[in-house]
């Protein structure tokens, strides 16, 4: 299996911030990374795809990068309703794997 | 828009089988795959495996002995069991969409179900 690595497992930062949240594969994944966001009580909502790609109805301040085994998810300014865990999942091989997942607090 | 629902019994005893069923609303089962994943308590996510309307499963090597995936197009449902559960299996289940072609992603995912498995 692919492990996904991601870090810090948590940040706190405050509104405005800029905020980057990196995810490492063990083996390289081309551009198959998508990063969900999860907030208490409610269902992932999926973010990114293919490393970069807005997923429809995501504001833009979110954006990824990345390629390859090394990839990070940014905030650009960070909102009180971005506060929840980010998961990065690969989706190159079976089975498709997450990161542990980065908790984003508001300070 | 399409929405997921899953239900099912919120405590299994141990070596019995979890079962659980995700509805589909607002859309057809037809033309997609359709997965379901689990998350432990305090830990991170786990695929557990994925049907195409059509029948045919991919399931997580780690579990694939103990789980079977099906479909019910007529009622727009597709449902996991897995079988001879211990307390590690212990998770919220959700049921997603998902979508392969150019990318592979989980798009559209339900609420997610606690199931509990204790004597």
């Amino acid at each position: 299996d692919i492990q996904m690595t991601q870090s810090p497992s948590s940040l706190s930062a405050s509104v405005g911030d800029r905020v980057t949240i990196t995810c490492r594969a063990s083996q390289s994944i081309s551009s198959y990374l998508n990063w969900y966001q999860e907030k208490p009580g409610k269902a992932p909502n999926l973010l990114i795809y293919r490393a970069s790609s807005l997923q429809s109805g995501v504001p833009s301040r979110f954006s990824g990068t990345g390629s390859g085994t090394d990839f990070t998810l940014t905030i650009s300014s960070l909102q009180s309703e971005d506060s929840a865990i980010y998961y990065c999942q690969q989706s190159y091989s079976t089975p498709q794997t997450f990161g542990q997942g980065t908790k984003v607090e508001i300070k | 828009q399409v929405q997921l629902q899953e239900s099912g019994p919120g405590l299994v005893k141990p070596s019995e089988t979890l079962s659980l069923t995700c509805t589909v609303s607002g859309g057809s089962i037809s033309s997609y795959y359709w997965t379901w994943i689990r998350q432990p308590p305090g830990k991170g996510l786990e695929w557990i495996g994925y049907i195409y309307y059509s029948g045919s499963t991919t399931y997580n090597p780690s579990l694939e002995s103990r789980v079977t995936i099906s479909v019910d197009t007529s009622k727009n449902q597709f449902s996991l069991k897995l079988s001879s559960v211990i307390a590690a299996d212990t998770a919220v289940y959700y049921c997603a969409r998902y979508i392969i072609g150019s990318t592979y992603i989980f798009d559209v995912w339900g609420q997610g179900t606690m199931v509990t498995v204790s004597s």
